[in-house]
């Protein structure tokens, strides 16, 4: 299963909306994980199931989804929030991340 | 507290072998599916392979399918990765990490410091 995530790169300010986009090759029901990577660190799970909030992932974080496209929002960005994100899919093996989103300044 | 702490990495000649270990701690280890995830330098994340709870079931990327082992003793709670035949774009860091709960897969919610191989001669 071939996740593509959009966009690729993003700029953006603090206290902007934003939102990344996972569409998935074939239906993945609500199997569906977002996580955030801050350079040079492992991934932190911030959603699982589509669009349950990972327990100490502030609020601001949320999830939707079903089937074959998924968004991640980010209600207002924080600075500590520009990282970058995959989408992973556990539908089926092999397991697969998308592409990543960088969120940059 | 849950701890993931890899070993093994280092720098190793094209078509030779490596075996990384992740001590996994804090936890029931022998009801967790367990993960390997690895990344390029500058590169996205990929999905290596997966080992059930119980080590009877193996899952691998096509790209190390062959190639990569995973295994892991219940009774020492460690994870394992044998790899072999490595190639130049076998570099990466390697992860270890472990499933949200115990069940139906959702997303990796703990993870390792990661352990760097290098391949090349």
């Amino acid at each position: 299963i071939q996740l593509t995530q959009s966009p690729s790169f993003l700029s953006a300010s603090v206290g902007d909306r934003v939102t990344i986009t996972c569409r998935a090759s074939q239906d993945i029901s609500s199997s569906l994980a977002w996580y955030q990577q801050r350079s040079g660190k492992a991934p932190n799970l911030l959603i699982y199931a589509a669009s349950s909030l990972q327990s100490g992932v502030p609020s601001r974080f949320s999830g939707s989804g079903f089937g074959t496209e998924f968004t991640l929002t980010i209600s207002s960005l924080q600075p500590e929030d520009f990282a970058t994100y995959y989408c992973q899919q556990l539908n089926s093996y092999p397991l697969t991340f998308g592409g990543g989103t960088k969120v940059e300044i | 507290q849950v701890h993931l702490v890899e070993s093994g990495g280092g720098v190793v000649q094209p078509g030779r072998s490596l075996r990384l270990s992740c001590t996994a701690s804090g936890f029931t280890f022998r009801t967790y599916v367990m993960y390997w995830v690895r990344q390029a330098p500058g590169k996205g994340l990929e999905w290596v392979t997966a080992i059930s709870d119980d080590g009877d079931n193996k899952y691998y990327a096509d790209s190390v399918k062959g190639r990569f082992t995973i295994s892991r003793d219940n009774t020492k709670n460690t994870l394992y990765l044998q790899m072999n035949s490595l190639r130049v774009e076998d570099t990466a860091v390697y992860y270890c990490a472990r499933d949200l709960s115990p069940g139906p897969l959702v997303g990796a919610s703990h993870w390792g410091q990661g352990t760097l191989v290098t391949v090349s001669s």
